[in-house]
Order: C-alpha cells, then structure tokens, then sequence
C-alpha cells in the first residue's frame, strides 16, 4: 500500500512570498490533515478535512494560510504572504475516517524555510 | 482546548534498561491516545495507541497505560535497543474516529549500547 505523498520535500523562500504544499492522501481514506511542526515541538493542527468538507480548522490562521481538498482526494495548503514564523515542517496525514478506527498516517512532510 | 504535557523531554538509558515516558492530558473528554515515533527527519510513525475503555495495551516490548481519573498515561518501552532511538510523541484525541489529536512536546530517548 502506497504512503501518503507530499511535495516538495524542502522550500526556502523569502518572507511576504507565497508557497503552496500538495498532499496525496493513502488511497480510499476520507480524512486528511495538515500539521505544522516547529522544531522541537510536536505537531500542530491546522486544519482537517472528512472527503473535501472541512470539520475543524480553528487554529489555521486563515489571514494567511488556506487549504482546499476540491475534489476529496489531493489537497493543498497554501500561505501567503510567509512570515519568518512560518519555518516549519508541513505534514499531511490521512485516515480511513469513519469507517476506521482512527489511526492517522503521515506523510514525509515538507521542509518550509521563510528568510 | 486540550493541552497534552510531555515529560522528560530528554531521556539516556543504557541499551537493555526500560524507559518510561509520561503524558498528561487537560479534557476529560478525551478518549483516544495514541503514541507516535519519530526518527531524524523521517515522518512520525504510530507504534501504540490505546483509547478510554481499557487501562493497558502491550505489544511487544512496548506498553501503554492510561489513568483516566488523573489524566495521565505513560509509555512503558522494556529491554531498549539502539534502534530505539528517536523522538516519540504523546497525543491525546477526542471524537469517533475522526479524532482531533493534540500532541505533546515530544521526548528524545537515546539509548546508549
């Protein structure tokens, strides 16, 4: 069975340009998640999806950061415009959702570095 | 919100010795725990999760046990091996099987051959 899948796996940009983050979820899983994990911390949800519905995005900072999952399968997160503070690795995770008992399978993540 | 304690967050033991890494959780309502793994640079991978309904999960050399009238639970990892090495996560969810998990701050066990 394939992993979940994200890309890039590094960006470095300047601060106040935008980047975007593309997530492939585990085939056949409804749930998907985005975290950002600062170094040294664990990971921090930002934002959680069942098919292309969000259910919880309350800690996404929605001036900056959005994410869509149109079509309930691939999903993006973007941030625009990126601030120093938004140096983090990105991870995206999915699970079978209702259907499932709950366990979340991360992807390898991508490596945001804001200069 | 929830909000999940990791202690220690470093913890050196001899290969063959036991760890012991304890979490604390805030909203009793919380009814998932799952504990992740995660080696430098790679993704966290779950290796034991345990939900409300029961006070201990073993597998293996690892278990698990949760306290829910303390809100706590610990990861308990017997006859360490160097491979075991990494940082590992507490977190604590709430829900169906959608849960929203909150995670702890993580602790780095190095174990020493």
């Amino acid at each position: 069975e394939a992993g979940v899948a994200q890309s890039p796996r590094y960006k470095i940009i300047e601060k106040r340009q935008s980047v975007a983050f593309w997530c492939n979820p585990i085939s056949g899983h409804a749930t998907l998640y985005w975290y950002q994990q600062i170094l040294g911390q664990g990971p921090k949800l930002l934002i959680q999806f069942q098919n292309n519905g969000v259910v919880d995005d309350s800690q996404l900072p929605k001036d900056r950061f959005s994410a869509e999952r149109l079509k309930g399968v691939d999903s993006t997160l973007k941030i625009q415009p990126a601030k120093l503070e938004d140096s983090a690795v990105y991870l995206c995770a999915s699970s079978l959702g209702l259907a499932g008992r709950g366990e979340q399978f991360f992807g390898p993540g991508t490596r945001l570095t804001v200069l | 919100g929830e909000n999940v304690e990791q202690h220690p967050s470093t913890l050196s033991v001899q290969e063959g010795d036991s760890a012991v890494i304890k979490c604390t959780y805030s909203d009793s309502a919380s009814n998932y725990f799952p504990w992740y793994k995660q080696e430098l640079g790679k993704r966290p991978q779950l290796i034991i999760d345990i939900r409300s309904n029961v006070g201990e999960k073993k597998d293996q050399r690892i278990a698990v046990t949760l306290n829910k009238t303390a809100k706590h639970f610990s990861l308990h990892i017997t006859e360490t091996q160097p491979e075991d090495s990494a940082v590992y996560f507490c977190a604590a969810g709430r829900g169906g099987s959608n849960y929203k998990l909150t995670f702890g701050k993580g602790t780095l066990l190095t174990v020493n051959p």
